[in-house]
């Protein structure tokens, strides 16, 4: 699976919208892009995927680049309860494990 | 969505002990799940991949004779830490793909291990 690259940490203003960046300048063209979140001491969350449209849930968004090689998660607004570690997957379809990397940790401050 | 269900959520066991993590699929079946460990400050390590009927695959570095995997139906998988040691204190956590591609995949709750 590709590899990602994400700022370690980023501070967001509650009610403002979070731009996480990440970048896998080695996907493959059959790699998904998938971003979970991991609040303190839980299970991971899922967010959102994508191959190589943006797109759009009642979480997030989520901006591909159009040569693939970085995403951005958008939180529109963000609240005190989207603090966590955001992680950005690089992986193929299927019954494939998640290769997790150091995420990003996101404070969101009142 | 998809719920993958883990018990316990926390445990404390004694050094030299057995002790045994469960995760089951409520509403869909999981041919294949993904145990991970997670020590505090770091991220997620894939520890094992279990696949309903057949043995477990595991990852470079894992005892296997230490982290039982048994996956002996589609909803249900179990992690057993053997002869549980102060080291293997950390947070287990299971994953299985969702039953539809939008989901994504989906992961359990976590167990906090401590071992004393």
């Amino acid at each position: 699976d590709a590899k990602t690259t994400q700022p370690p940490s980023m501070d967001c203003a509650e009610g403002r919208a979070a731009n996480l960046p990440c970048n896998h300048s080695t996907i493959s063209g059959n790699e998904y892009v998938y971003w979970y979140r991991q609040i303190h001491s839980q299970g991971p969350q899922y967010i959102i995927h994508g191959l190589k449209n943006n797109e759009t849930n009642e979480m997030a968004s989520l901006i591909i680049t159009e040569d693939r090689k970085s995403s951005t998660l958008i939180l529109p607004h963000a609240t005190l309860r989207d603090t966590a570690v955001y992680y950005c997957i690089v992986s193929r379809a299927g019954s494939y494990q998640l290769t997790f990397g150091k995420g990003t940790k996101l404070s969101v401050i009142p | 969505g998809a719920v993958v269900s883990q018990h316990p959520s926390w445990v404390i066991c004694k050094s030299g002990t057995s002790v045994k993590i469960e995760c089951r699929s409520l509403d869909f079946q999981a041919t294949t799940m993904f145990w991970y460990r997670q020590f505090p400050k770091q991220s997620l390590m894939l520890m094992a991949t279990s696949n309903e009927g057949s043995k477990a695959t595991y990852e470079q570095g894992v005892e296997k004779d230490k982290f039982l995997i048994n996956h002996a139906s589609l909803t249900l998988s179990t992690l057993t830490v053997t002869s549980a040691h102060p080291e293997d204190s950390s947070f287990y956590i299971c994953s299985a793909p969702g039953q539809e591609w939008g989901y994504g995949y989906t992961f359990g709750s976590g167990t906090r291990l401590t071992v004393v």
